[in-house]
């Protein structure tokens, strides 16, 4: 049983264009969020969301736009794609009880953009 | 923004050996974690500190929340070829925002 899925696993693409990136967790979790991971492998969030409401947004260009259905649903959408925006996205998600709760990645999209 | 240094950033050690990386920050934190990373895969958790001093053992993995709070070590005994990955520490701050730290990348070999 997969935990939390991205859809989908690889993503190439052009400049300029508009592309999106579905996450699902059947966790029971009301909590998720977007990690990126760039070309050295660093890892650093991007949003949070919880029971819909986004609570993390760091400084990421509002060319990307996280929406949240419902609580098991996270996705992201990119616009005007950049060379820079080539990386990995991680999707993760937990439980939200005011003190740390571990994080569930799934297994990353990769982006390149071209 | 918050950086947390690990080293040594890459290591290259034979099957069996033992397996010593750390974890540095500047500042005080309350919870410290190590994920490691398969390849093409996510994150997973190995082991969380909660406590200064704290000694945690999943395995052969045993990790220590240092005294000062400010740093953390991830030991991994008699190290088999299923070790390979990049081992993250990694924080918690407000809204359970986790910060990574740089990585230390492990290969086994035969």
């Amino acid at each position: 049983d997969t935990a939390v899925s991205q859809t989908p696993k690889y993503l190439v693409t052009q400049m300029g264009n508009d592309k999106s990136i579905k996450c699902e967790q059947n966790l029971g979790h009301d909590t998720m969020y977007w990690y990126k991971q760039d070309s050295k492998k660093f890892l650093k969030i991007m949003f949070s969301y919880n029971n819909k409401e986004l609570i993390i947004n760091e400084t990421v260009p509002n060319r990307f736009s996280p929406k949240s259905p419902d609580k098991a649903h996270l996705n992201l959408h990119i616009n005007s794609l950049e060379l820079g925006d080539s990386a990995v996205y991680f999707c993760a998600s937990s439980l939200w009880t005011g003190s740390y709760n571990e994080q569930f990645f799934g297994p990353g999209t990769r982006l390149t953009v071209l | 923004g918050q950086q947390l240094n690990q080293s040594p950033q890459s290591m290259f050690i034979q099957e069996g050996e033992d397996v010593s990386m750390n974890c540095t920050s500047s500042s005080i934190f309350n919870t410290w974690l190590w994920y490691k990373q398969d390849p093409g895969e996510g994150p997973v958790l190995l082991i969380a500190l909660y406590k200064a001093g704290e000694l945690t053992s999943n395995g052969r993995l045993t990790a220590q929340f240092g005294i000062t709070r400010k740093d953390s070590f991830l030991n991994i005994s008699a190290s088999i070829p299923s070790d390979v990955g990049i081992y993250f520490c990694a924080v918690t701050g407000t809204a359970s925002k986790l910060t990574f730290g740089t990585g230390t990348r492990l290969q086994v070999t035969l």
